[in-house]
């Protein structure tokens, strides 16, 4: 089975502080992303990377970016977390090799709340 | 339009049928999704249909394509509590997804 880890589920942060969050994926993927999900308004993209060290800008980039130093691993940073940024992170990660197409494979979610 | 469509809230009776439609928006896509999250969960994969299949049926799932009309929808059978969840419908979009805002299904007892 894939798995996609995200290594927070909850945090509390304050306005202004950086934060990191880090996600991981075992299946060799190649494609990793970073959604965020509010309530009604569904998943909105924010970046994600088809390899090692690149990156491209999704729907919602702004005050966000990210870092692929790895091919498993997929962090998102926060440079300086605003309380509009207090919402549900996804990670998930595909591969156009595995059955069903670009099947997207999600981790559990982390909750950030900015106070 | 450019937005995966779904409707937002569906209440069903314990055992009745439940019906989640979906329209996308891409003719081309190849592969379209059923994606179910749980209560402070990921979106877990549900079932995937290719573009040249009109209908997929996995166990209480029957996943039904109408490409004409470009619409997607989800049956469950003997709909149980467990099945309270949110629904998202998506299709393959370049390397990504375009997903719907999701259908939050309430299965009173």
């Amino acid at each position: 089975d894939v798995k996609v880890t995200q290594s927070s589920r909850y945090l509390v942060k304050r306005t202004g502080e950086k934060v990191f969050l880090e996600c991981v994926q075992d299946m060799d993927h190649e494609n990793m992303f970073w959604y965020r999900q509010d309530p009604g308004l569904g998943l909105r993209l924010i970046y994600f990377s088809y390899d090692v060290k690149m990156k491209e800008k999704g729907d919602i980039p702004e005050g966000y970016s990210v870092s692929r130093e790895k091919k498993e691993r997929f962090s998102l940073i926060l440079e300086s977390a605003s309380t509009n940024q207090t919402s549900m992170y996804l990670c998930a990660s595909s591969s156009a090799r595995g059955e069903g197409g670009n099947t997207i494979y999600f981790g559990e979610g982390s909750w950030l709340t900015v106070v | 339009g450019e937005d995966v469509e779904q409707s937002l809230f569906l209440s069903v009776r314990e055992g009745d049928s439940s019906v989640i439609n979906c329209t996308y928006t891409d003719s081309s896509s190849t592969y379209l999704y059923w994606y179910k999250q749980e209560p402070g969960a990921g979106l877990q994969l549900l079932t995937y249909i290719f573009s040249n299949m009109d209908m997929k049926q996995d166990q209480r799932l029957t996943v039904l394509l109408n490409k004409k009309d470009k619409h997607l929808s989800l049956r469950i059978a003997d709909t149980q509590t467990g099945d309270s969840a949110i629904y998202f419908c998506a299709e393959e979009y370049n390397n990504d997804m375009r997903f719907g805002a999701g259908t939050r299904l309430t299965v009173k007892p």
